[in-house]
């Protein structure tokens, strides 16, 4: 089946510093990825969608400035936290999806990043 | 506004017996349901999937139901394992606003020995 890596597993940053997550689709093209936020005991929050080659779209409320994607080929996406802030700490989890043909390819979900800022 | 909606936080079943989990939706655009299990600190694994050309697909132990006309599905689980235990997740898309799964916020499911 599908497989996305997704890393780093665990993160822990100073305030004011940045982080990069990848995530990558081994074994097929994504032509779209996805970025999510849960907090504790709570729903995925979908933050952005990513097409390969364009800008991705935020959701409301989610400042593109302070979370940077990158989706330069088809199979890797980059989540980049600028300046972060304790309040940023969370687990970030990516997906990956060939959208058109998500009936036979799915979404397929990265074993997500936990970062803390301190 | 949550467009998915699970109702029940939590669930016990004893092992061997059927666990079933809901889910409700508000946006009729919905058209690609799925169902997703979780562990904490790791990302959601995929169960099993309905395009709302249908009402009914299975596979294995794990059976979903589609109601479109209620904006309801259903999760059966027969028999029920204590593997099964974790939390699990109702999703949706919709393929004419960017085919983002809106989750809801999970049922925790427990099966006993």
């Amino acid at each position: 089946g599908a497989v996305v890596s997704q890393h780093p597993s665990r993160v822990i940053c100073k305030s004011g510093t940045s982080v990069k997550i990848e995530c990558r689709s081994l074994d097929f093209q994504a032509t779209t990825m996805f970025w999510y936020r849960q907090f504790p005991k709570q729903s995925l929050m979908l933050m952005a969608t990513s097409n390969e080659g364009s800008k991705a779209t935020y959701e409301q409320g989610v400042e593109k400035d302070k979370f940077l994607i990158n989706h330069a080929s088809l199979t890797l996406s980059t989540l980049t936290v600028t300046s972060a802030h304790p309040e940023d700490s969370s687990f970030y989890i990516c997906s990956a999806s060939r959208t058109r043909d998500r009936d036979v390819y799915g979404y397929t979900f990265g074993s997500g990043t936990r970062l803390t800022v301190v | 506004d949550q467009q998915v909606k699970q109702n029940s936080p939590s669930l016990s079943v004893q092992e061997g017996r059927i666990s079933i989990l809901n889910c409700d939706y508000t946006n009729s655009m919905f058209d690609y349901f799925l169902w997703y299990k979780k562990y904490p600190a790791e990302g959601p694994t995929f169960l099993i999937s309905i395009s709302s050309i249908k009402d009914k697909n299975e596979d294995g132990r794990f059976t979903v139901f589609l109601n479109k006309s209620a904006k309801h599905l259903s999760l059966h689980i027969v028999p029920s394992q204590p593997g099964d235990s974790a939390v699990y997740f109702c999703a949706a898309s919709a393929s004419n606003s960017g085919y983002a799964l809106n989750f809801g916020k999970g049922t925790s499911l427990l099966v006993t020995p």
